[in-house]
């Protein structure tokens, strides 16, 4: 099973870099890791999604090194607006789910 | 470009009553799925489907039913309602279902009384 692990919640403040990690060991050869962002009442939106070293797009950079059994999601420059539920995907199990687990609380601060 | 429809948006039922949450999309996308929400926790995906005629459960499929008739709908029955099943539901599509990213309509907020 390639379940994700993440931390239940971070604090940072406006304008910093933050940088959600993700470990999935059981992770299997050819899938991908994707990552979601959900805001309170609204459903999950895609950020951005990758299969190996480094992937960037308008709104974050995703980090996966060799080996695979983790990633780092990267948001530049946060601000208050990006106060979200941030959740790692890969599939899982012997039906492939695609679960979303608990997620991370980002909090930002003025 | 509307994307993924969910209606209604807010419903009660009352246990035992049976409702359809539909689901549709305009981005001719093969792979469609629903989840349902818990206060406080992650999703849970309830069916999903691969294309028109092909639908499969997910974790937490009882006292659920789907059908895929067209490309761009996906209904969601309830076919006897409790209230373990109050939640909020969301319905998801994309091109393909691990390879791309996913776009999840805006929710169907049920409450069964």
């Amino acid at each position: 099973l390639a379940k994700t692990t993440q931390p239940i919640s971070m604090d940072s403040y406006e304008g910093q870099e933050v940088n959600i990690t993700c470990s999935h060991n059981n992770i299997a050869t050819n899938d991908y890791i994707t990552w979601y962002q959900q805001f309170p009442s609204q459903g999950p939106r895609f950020i951005i999604q990758g299969y190996k070293t480094k992937v960037t797009n308008e709104v974050a950079s995703l980090f996966i090194p060799a080996d695979r059994k983790s990633s780092t999601l990267s948001l530049p420059r946060v601000s208050l607006s990006d106060t979200a539920v941030y959740y790692c995907l890969v599939p899982s199990g012997s039906a492939r789910q695609l679960t979303f687990g608990s997620g991370t609380q980002l909090t930002v601060l003025p | 470009n509307a994307g993924v429809t969910q209606t209604p948006k807010f419903q009660v039922l009352k246990t035992g009553q049976s409702m359809t949450l539909q689901c549709a999309q305009d981005m001719n996308h093969e792979y469609m799925s629903w989840y349902r929400q818990d206060p406080g926790m992650g999703l849970r995906l309830i069916h999903y489907s691969v294309g028109a005629g092909i639908t499969d459960q997910g974790e937490v499929p009882n006292g659920y039913n789907v059908s895929r008739s067209t490309t761009e709908d996906f209904p969601l029955r309830l076919l006897s309602a409790a209230p373990s099943q109050t939640s909020v539901y969301f319905c998801a599509s994309s091109r393909d279902r691990f390879n791309y990213g996913y776009t999840f309509g805006s929710g169907t907020r049920l409450t069964v009384v």
